[in-house]
């Protein structure tokens, strides 16, 4: 069975950091891109940023880039997000989300920027 | 990807079908010949979850009065008769290139 469990939220001020992690189990984590996507308060879904399965390679939302960066460890079939600089904006429940057949998702983990 | 759904509210009838459009700015086919659109629906408090994957496969558990069709840049999710628990926002997803989302639709009973 595929489990996706993020970790790592909670409330930071603004210009603070977080790392966000996801621990992966039940399928071959360093075969499959990996997203993170978040979901602000009453609010629609918005892709962050990927990484392809070797962690050579990602890519970002244009609010995310320079700010957020994603790292994965296969030996750990874990992901991560870290997340500098954040804003108000960055408040939201972030998503660890498999490129499978079929997708997958966790619970996700609310990040709250304010002061 | 821009992801466009229609209606964003959708009143319906318990008992009645409901239908909800989805058109991608560009094919979703991706090149080793699938098409990785699929459709979430969320309740208020919870995360999104699955429905269908992959155009027309319905994920694990799903009820059968949820249908989808499409191919290309056109899509289309289609509950035979709504029931109470179907309320909720529904929202297509593609990842064939990178990972976006529709704005949602909001499903309600009249």
């Amino acid at each position: 069975e595929v489990q996706l469990v993020e970790s790592g939220g909670g409330l930071v001020q603004p210009g603070g950091s977080l790392r966000l992690s996801c621990a992966a189990s039940g399928f071959t984590f360093n075969t499959h891109w990996m997203s993170w996507f978040r979901q602000a308060p009453g609010k629609g879904l918005e892709w962050v940023g990927n990484i392809n399965p070797e962690g050579s390679g990602s890519n970002y939302v244009d609010s995310a880039r320079g700010r957020l960066s994603i790292s994965r460890d296969n030996a750990r079939n874990s992901l991560y997000l870290q997340m500098n600089s954040l804003r108000g904006d960055d408040t939201a429940v972030y998503y660890c989300f498999v490129h499978g057949r079929p997708p997958y998702w966790g619970q996700g983990t609310l990040v709250t920027v304010s002061s | 990807i821009v992801m466009t759904q229609t209606p964003l509210s959708s009143p319906v009838t318990l008992g009645q079908p409901a239908s909800i459009s989805c058109r991608s700015s560009q094919s979703l086919l991706h090149s080793d010949g699938n098409t990785y659109l699929s459709w979430l629906h969320q309740r208020p408090g919870q995360p999104p979850r699955l429905l269908i994957y992959e155009i027309s496969n319905r994920f694990s558990g799903v009820p059968d009065r949820f249908s989808g069709s499409g191919a290309g840049t056109d899509f289309t999710l289609k509950i035979s008769r709504v029931e109470a628990e179907d309320v909720g926002i529904y929202y297509c997803m593609q990842f064939t290139i990178s990972l976006s989302f529709g704005q949602g639709t909001k499903v309600e009973i009249k």
